[in-house]
């Protein structure tokens, strides 16, 4: 059973200020990381899908990363705005199952 | 695109009643749709999983009597709680993978707060 971990449980930031938090899954038979982002009320929105190690992605002022061999991904935000604020899921899937199995997301709010 | 709808948004019902929630895939097709409770400080986790025309799969300690599901079309799945208790209160999230997506991607509904009472 994979046990996907998130770190910190929430994050409070100014506007202005860059951020990233942590997702650690265990890495045998890694398959693919994804992350999500969360605001009230409504859908997750996908955001990266990761597969190999050492991968690196970006969209807008997100970007992630990817070692599998160690188990870890980093979200990061750069210059925060207050849309930013959602919670921030990331999702493992090992190889054979292809099941997302999900951390208890990171919460951020972003003041003006 | 890959938009997903669920409806009920939100559900308030006696404790021995069923309650069905809708997932549909608005402007794609999904072989596969995925259902997902959220207990309070609680993450994500899935309980069954549809295909389009089968049986669904349920995941271990979720009672396949008491959460009937039904994937009849490529765009609508279905889940149904059976007498609902309080302790099934909780929200209910489905997901869909799209037929050409890449790398299992899922695309989520807004989900579904129940209430039992």
């Amino acid at each position: 059973i994979l046990n996907v971990e998130q770190s910190p449980q929430s994050l409070h930031v100014q506007e202005g200020d860059s951020t990233n938090f942590t997702c650690s899954f265990p890495s045998s038979n890694f398959y693919a990381l994804h992350w999500y982002r969360w605001e009230t009320a409504k859908s997750p929105e996908a955001l990266f899908v990761m597969t190999l190690n050492g991968d690196e992605k970006k969209k807008g002022r997100i970007s992630a990363t990817l070692n599998t061999k160690e188990g870890y991904s980093y979200l990061y935000i750069k210059g925060s705005q207050p849309e930013d604020s959602a919670t921030y899921l990331c999702a493992s899937a090992n190889t054979g199952f292809q099941k997302l199995v999900f951390g208890t997301g990171t919460r951020l709010l972003v003041s003006p | 695109g890959a938009v997903v709808s669920q409806h009920p948004s939100r559900v308030i019902c006696k404790s021995g009643t069923s309650v069905k929630i809708e997932c549909r895939s608005l402007d794609f097709q999904a072989t596969t749709m995925f259902w997902y409770r959220q207990f309070p400080k609680q993450s994500l986790m899935l309980m069954a999983t549809s295909n389009e025309g089968s049986k669904a799969t349920y995941e271990q300690g979720v009672e396949k009597d008491k959460f009937l599901i039904n994937h009849a079309s490529l765009t609508l799945s279905t889940l149904t709680v059976t007498s609902a208790h309080p302790e099934d209160s909780s929200f209910y999230i489905c997901s869909a993978r799209d037929l050409v997506g890449v790398e299992n991607e899922q695309f989520f509904g807004p989900g579904t707060r129940l209430t039992v009472l």
